[in-house]
């Protein structure tokens, strides 16, 4: 199946920074890839589909001007976390598509804000 | 609109018993079904999948799961634990944007 990997692995920053996860398919072109968002003891839930070339699609609720997505290439997508506060530490995945329609996931970034 | 219910939030066996983790169901359409598991501060790794061909699927680990349709269940065993299936398990469903609904997750603990 194809590889997805996640940077940072792991990120700690002052509430009001700015954090950038990357999300690189290694050996898949991904047209479509996901970001989900699991906080401590809870499911994963879907934040945005991204788009190659096009602008996200954001769940209800999840603010896009707070988590900016820029899919610019067919192996990379960013989520970049602006103006980050103690209530986004949370655990981020994000996943690509195959052409099967299976899911691939990365390893996961967990981000904390103090 | 398609949903999950995982039934147990924390299921307990010994090693050597047998593993049942529930997982319920709802969609419009027929459904494409999965089970992850997912190990402390770890991504998620797909065990099992469901596409409309056989309902009795086989995946890693020596896990399968039964499509019941009229159940809505995809219930996922495993006929003996071993310690290392100690981990977090996830039902999910296909979404409409191909994305995937998870439910919220059964934790399984093996005693020895």
């Amino acid at each position: 199946g194809a590889v997805v990997s996640q940077h940072p692995s792991w990120v700690i920053c002052k509430s009001g920074t700015s954090v950038k996860i990357e999300c690189r398919s290694l050996d898949f072109q991904a047209t479509t890839m996901f970001w989900y968002r699991q906080f401590p003891k809870q499911s994963l839930m879907l934040m945005a589909t991204s788009n190659e070339g096009s602008k996200a699609t954001y769940e209800q609720g999840v603010e896009k001007d707070k988590f900016l997505i820029n899919h610019a290439s067919l192996t990379l997508s960013t989520l970049t976390v602006t103006s980050a506060h103690p209530e986004d530490s949370s655990f981020y995945i994000c996943s690509i598509r195959d052409r099967s329609n299976e899911q691939f996931f990365g390893p996961g970034t967990r981000l904390t804000v103090l | 609109a398609q949903s999950v219910t995982q039934l147990g939030s924390h299921v307990s066996v010994s090693e050597g018993a047998l593993v049942l983790l529930r997982c319920n169901y709802s969609s419009s359409v027929p459904p494409y079904l999965f089970w992850y598991v997912q190990y402390p501060n770890q991504g998620l790794q797909l065990l099992l999948k469901y596409t409309s061909a056989a309902t009795l699927v086989k995946g890693i680990n020596g896990f399968e799961a039964e499509f019941k349709k009229s159940e809505t269940s995809f219930h996922l065993t495993k006929p003996s634990a071993h310690m290392s299936d100690a981990a977090e398990y996830f039902c999910a469903v296909g979404g409409s944007q191909g994305n995937l609904i998870f439910g919220k997750g059964t934790k399984l603990s093996v005693k020895p």
